[in-house]
């Protein structure tokens, strides 16, 4: 199964700035998902990165406050913009593996 | 459109006792099923997946769950409980085909008791 590595794994950022959050995989991928986990909360889908084509954004979320690049088949990387302290969440990466879907171990952004 | 329900947001059992977390969904195409659980400041690891061939899926850590077309369910047990099982546990589907999304369960937060 694919094996993600997310950074940073924490951070705490001021309100109107952005956080870049990488997810590295050590095998080619077609798809990868981003995924974010407010505070008690379950997983609501972000949007999907194919290589080479721009990210498909669910609803309520816009491509200008989280800005998705995927440069080639084992890289991506999510832009949380101007940041509010609601998007205080921990925000996961995730990808298709041989045996499942895997995860990124997290990033938890506290906006302060 | 998919969704999962899962009842109970947190469950207690004492150690050594059954695990019994109930994941119900709904879905217009044929089904992937999943368990993950998320320990405490943790990302998400895959527990089991159910993709069309047995019903009776064996995960890691001695879970394992079945899947009931008849009744939408997918619910995950384990035998004896440990108190390393203690987490949030997530039902998710997707659909057959692969590539595709996955709908995640509001989580069951387990708790076991000595």
């Amino acid at each position: 199964s694919a094996v993600i590595s997310q950074k940073p794994s924490r951070d705490i950022c001021q309100r109107g700035t952005s956080l870049t959050i990488q997810c590295q995989v050590d095998s080619q991928v077609t798809m990868m998902f981003w995924y974010r986990q407010q505070p008690g909360q379950s997983l609501t889908l972000i949007a999907t990165a194919n290589q080479g084509s721009e990210a498909t954004y669910e609803s309520g979320f816009v491509i200008d406050k989280f800005p998705i690049s995927r440069p080639n088949l084992t890289f991506s990387t999510l832009t949380v913009s101007n940041m509010s302290p609601e998007d205080s969440s921990i925000y996961l990466c995730s990808a298709e593996g041989n045996y499942g879907y895997t995860f990124g171990s997290g990033t938890r952004l506290t906006v302060v | 459109a998919q969704s999962v329900t899962q009842l109970g947001s947190h469950v207690s059992v004492s150690e050594g006792a059954l695990v019994l977390l109930r994941c119900n969904y709904s879905s217009s195409v044929p089904p992937y099923l999943f368990w993950y659980v998320q320990y405490p400041n943790q990302g998400l690891q895959l527990l089991l997946k159910y993709t069309s061939a047995a019903t009776l899926v064996k995960g890691i850590n001695g879970f394992e769950a079945e899947f009931k077309k008849s009744e939408t369910s997918f619910h995950l047990t384990k035998p004896s409980a440990h108190m390393s099982d203690a987490a949030e546990y997530f039902c998710a589907v997707g659909a057959q085909g692969g590539s595709e999304k996955l709908v995640f369960g509001k989580g069951t937060k387990l708790t076991v008791n000595p």
